[in-house]
């Protein structure tokens, strides 16, 4: 159980160009999801909390025009990169958390989407 | 002060020994705290959360938590080379958000 998906897994594209990140939970429902982002030989560093039907929270010194979140039902969340450049690239990933929820509040995490802009 | 600290490593063991990793935090409201182990290129799993003060074991895995302290640990026994990675301390405060550690590389040799 507890099983998070992402799509794609790997990114290459050019400068200006969009990329759509896509995040699942697939055998359980989760109200809420995060998205992180980790640079080479850094910890992961939370973006925003994407909350199923309302808009995300972003953490501070995160773009919110540039990242875009949409959480448009309880197992799927999206994350845009708008106008991506070189400086965007970097291992994006997604968690989601159980609506079971229980006592600990435990996330799960996605495979990551390692994108590249050349 | 960082809100996580973790000693980044690299922690070096044999196979087979007992590999301890060290993690402290520093807001007292915290109320669960995870370990998630990490290996290069991948995403973090989830090996252990704890709530209650005390230890908690699964397999060779062992949670250590005081919070007056304000400290978490894990010991991992009987440690294996597929037990290299990067372990990241997390701590949840509030709202499901997780802190993580700058993370504490692990090798372990034959």
């Amino acid at each position: 159980g507890a099983v998070v998906s992402q799509h794609p897994s790997r990114v290459i594209c050019k400068s200006g160009t969009s990329v759509k990140i896509e995040c699942r939970s697939l055998d359980f429902q989760a109200t809420t999801m995060f998205w992180y982002r980790q640079f080479p030989k850094q910890s992961l560093m939370l973006m925003a909390t994407s909350n199923e039907g309302s808009k995300a929270t972003y953490e501070q010194g995160v773009e919110k025009d540039k990242f875009l979140i949409n959480h448009a039902s309880l197992t799927l969340s999206t994350l845009t990169v708008t106008s991506a450049h070189p400086e965007d690239s970097s291992f994006y990933i997604c968690s989601a958390r159980d609506l079971g929820g229980g006592l600990y509040n435990e996330q799960f995490f996605g495979p990551g989407t390692r994108l590249t802009v050349l | 002060q960082k809100e996580v600290e973790q000693n980044s490593g690299p922690l070096s063991v044999p196979e087979g020994a007992i590999a301890s990793l060290n993690c402290t935090y520093s807001d007292r409201v915290s109320q669960s705290f995870f370990w998630y182990r990490q290996y290069s290129g991948k995403s973090p799993e989830l090996i252990m959360s704890i709530y209650s003060n005390g230890d908690k074991e699964d397999g060779r895995f062992t949670a250590q938590l005081n919070k007056a302290s304000q400290y978490v640990s894990l010991l991992i026994r009987d440690s294996q080379p597929s037990d290299s990675a990067t372990y990241l301390c997390a701590v949840n405060k509030s709202y499901g958000k997780l802190t993580f550690g700058q993370g504490t590389i692990l090798t372990v040799h034959p």
